[in-house]
């Protein structure tokens, strides 16, 4: 059974670009959540959908965007690029609520 | 809001000694928690949960861990580690208020490194 597939798996990209990371569930689960990984701040919530409904939001600026397609896969964007937006940005998808999530190997950003 | 603390940045410890990793949530009404570990260049594994039931909890690789909730703990413990067990340790709660409506998200804490030394 395939896992949580994410791409790219490295991305470089110059400040003030924008950029999409793909996330692809595995089969049958309909919930999926993005996080941002990094050391100083550690694993921080992102967005979570559902049935292509984002039905919770984190603490984040509206640089940072989500959607959830109809056959679950999921992107998110971030846009105008920052130096602090380098990070490790992990999709996690579930087969129902609480189940427990299974992460993707996570797309690593640099912004130069 | 939800906070998760655990309370060791790093541990140390010989292989095939027991090791225990903590961790406490900020009360709240009802929480769900879990244990997750992560390898390097990897994401995250789940190695068990608690949602409701028995408060000690089986998880994969020989861990486990206990809920306290008058503690407000969930400490992570396996009773004989191997080199291989060596990874980053996170635990994480999704709480309710309540009315029982879960405000879905983890909640992360910052983290533990497991080192096992020979």
């Amino acid at each position: 059974k395939a896992g949580v597939t994410q791409t790219p798996r490295y991305l470089i990209k110059t400040r003030g670009q924008q950029v999409t990371l793909s996330c692809s569930p595995i089969s049958g689960h309909r919930s999926v959540s993005w996080y941002q990984q990094t050391p100083g701040q550690g694993l921080q919530f992102l967005f979570e959908y559902f049935s292509e409904t984002q039905r919770n939001k984190g603490n984040f600026p509206g640089r940072f965007s989500g959607r959830q397609f109809s056959n679950s896969r999921s992107e998110m964007n971030v846009s105008t690029l920052e130096l602090g937006d380098s990070a490790l940005y992990l999709c996690a998808s579930e087969p129902r609520p609480y189940y427990g999530y299974t992460f993707g190997s996570g797309t690593r950003l640099t912004v130069v | 809001a939800q906070s998760v603390t655990q309370l060791d940045s790093q541990v140390p410890v010989f292989e095939e000694a027991p090791v225990e990793l903590r961790c406490n949530y900020s009360s709240s009404v009802s929480v769900y928690l879990f244990w997750y570990v992560q390898y390097p260049n990897q994401g995250l594994q789940l190695l068990l949960k608690y949602l409701s039931g028995s408060t000690l909890v089986k998880g994969i690789n020989g861990f486990e861990a206990e809920f306290n909730k008058s503690q407000t703990s969930f400490h992570l413990r396996k009773p004989s580690v191997h080199i291989s067990d060596t990874a980053e340790y996170f635990c994480a709660v999704i709480d309710f208020n309540a009315g029982g409506t879960s405000y879905g998200k983890l909640t992360f804490g910052q983290g533990t490194i497991l080192t096992v030394h020979p």
